[in-house]
């Protein structure tokens, strides 16, 4: 596609439920990130895909959060039994490479996430 | 460990004033550095970035950035700002590998 595509845009769910965040990177993109972005928190590394290589999930903050790519292309990070601190707007970037130098950040909108 | 710091929150500028948005990092190495924004319910967009060699960068939409390594700052800056221009701002550092850091954003408001 012409950009990065996050969905859903906004997700209101129960303290509990589980929720599912979709990312669509550019096309031939290889490397993924998604990032969580609070209010006057900055933007924190969640995790880091780079074609078939194993992920960087360093910043996954417990185990209710997931995230797996399929097919080197879309992604979805999953959290479990949310809670009201996981309450933000995730972002979803790719780059044409993994190498800082080689390749630009491209973010998407962003899912925002409420729970209730 | 590296960081970034934006000690401003909120800046609040006249339309056609000039704008400095500070911007300090904490890295032992010659670290490559970027200026994003993101404007109200859009994604982040890169401005500029700093990677080596002339210390003043240019970016889109009239901005500009200088590298200070003894200052260990990189401020953004613009002659004249626009209306179009309020949005959050974004200092990040990385050392080259696929790891960025962010700063906490400074969120800029422009009066007509």
């Amino acid at each position: 596609g012409a950009g990065v595509s996050q969905s859903p845009s906004n997700k209101v769910t129960e303290k509990g439920k589980d929720v599912e965040l979709r990312c669509d990177p550019i096309s031939g993109h290889t490397a993924l990130y998604w990032y969580r972005q609070s209010l006057g928190q900055g933007l924190e590394f969640l995790i880091y895909f780079q074609g078939n290589s194993a992920p960087d999930k360093s910043g996954l903050p417990s185990d209710r959060f997931s995230a797996e790519r399929t097919g080197g292309s879309v992604s979805t990070l999953t959290i479990q039994r949310t809670q009201q601190e996981d309450s933000a707007v995730y972002l979803c970037a790719s780059s044409a490479s993994g190498v800082v130098k080689a390749g630009e950040l491209f973010f998407g909108e962003g899912s925002r996430l409420t729970v209730l | 460990a590296q960081s970034v710091t934006q000690p401003d929150i909120h800046i609040t500028v006249s339309e056609g004033a000039s704008l400095e948005l500070r911007c300090n990092y904490s890295y032992g190495a010659t670290p490559y550095l970027f200026w994003y924004v993101q404007s109200p319910g859009q994604g982040l967009q890169l401005l500029l970035k700093y990677f080596s060699g002339d210390t003043l960068v240019q970016g889109i939409k009239g901005f500009e950035a200088e590298f200070k390594r003894s200052q260990s700052s990189f401020n953004l800056r613009k002659p004249s700002v626009h209306w179009s221009d309020a949005a959050e701002y974004f200092c990040a550092v990385s050392s080259g590998t696929y790891k960025y850091i962010f700063g906490t954003g400074t969120r800029l408001k422009v009066l007509a």
